[in-house]
């Protein structure tokens, strides 16, 4: 059974800092991994998906990284504004015959002006 | 391309009264899922379907809820009889494919309120 895993739960940066977080799962057997964003009472919003034959995808100022073999993912987001303050969540798709995805709880980040 | 619609946005409801959620999948998609955001819990599966099948309803509740994707419409998420313990984020995403390349787009959520 797929568990994914984000750490840490909350992060609180200055404007300006480079930031990771980070996402793990328990069954490297994926197609896929994405992370999301989302904001207070809002829905989700698709930021990156990694395929599983994939090192890292980049968008702007994202990039997120995915180790299989070790079964975690990291989501870079560089020069931080007040404007990423969210909830990031992670994702994964596992193979196997059911095409739900398993989700973190989410990392809470703040960044302050 | 309009994104994936759900209707309403929120919805409150006396224990024991019925609450039937919509989700209009992006065009193009065929694939259709439900998920659930109690408070303060990440984001859990309820159910996977596809037009007029449901593929993966290993998420649902046993009793009260019940699901469906028909050949014409929206994709219909029923609870029936509902307890203050339904109130929740109700989240419908689709998606053009399966596997590797399922990419899952999301509405932006029914907000359950019972009473």
């Amino acid at each position: 059974k797929q568990e994914v895993t984000q750490i840490p739960a909350a992060l609180s940066v200055p404007e300006g800092e480079n930031l990771v977080l980070n996402c793990s799962f328990t069954d490297s057997a994926i197609y896929n991994l994405q992370w999301f964003r989302q904001d207070p009472g809002k829905g989700l919003t698709s930021l990156l998906l990694i395929q599983s034959s994939q090192r890292e995808q980049t968008s702007g100022r994202l990039n997120a990284s995915l180790d299989k073999s070790s079964g975690r993912s990291t989501l870079y987001i560089a020069a931080s504004q007040p404007g990423d303050s969210a909830t990031y969540l992670c994702a994964a798709l596992t193979q196997g015959g059911s095409e739900k995805l398993v989700f973190g709880k989410g990392t809470k980040l703040t960044v302050n002006p | 391309n309009a994104g994936v619609m759900q209707n309403p946005r929120h919805l409150v409801r006396r224990r024991g009264q019925e609450a039937r959620l919509r989700c209009s999948p992006m065009k193009g998609h065929s694939h259709v899922y439900w998920y659930r955001q109690l408070p303060e819990e990440g984001l859990k599966f309820m159910v996977y379907l596809q037009k007029e099948n449901i593929i993966d309803e290993s998420g649902m509740p046993k009793e009260r809820f019940s699901a469906e994707f028909p050949k014409e419409g929206p994709s219909i998420l029923r609870i029936q009889q509902v307890v203050r313990g339904d109130s929740a984020a109700y989240f419908c995403a689709s998606s053009p494919q399966r596997g590797a390349y399922n990419e899952q787009f999301f509405g932006p959520g029914t907000r359950l309120t019972v009473l």
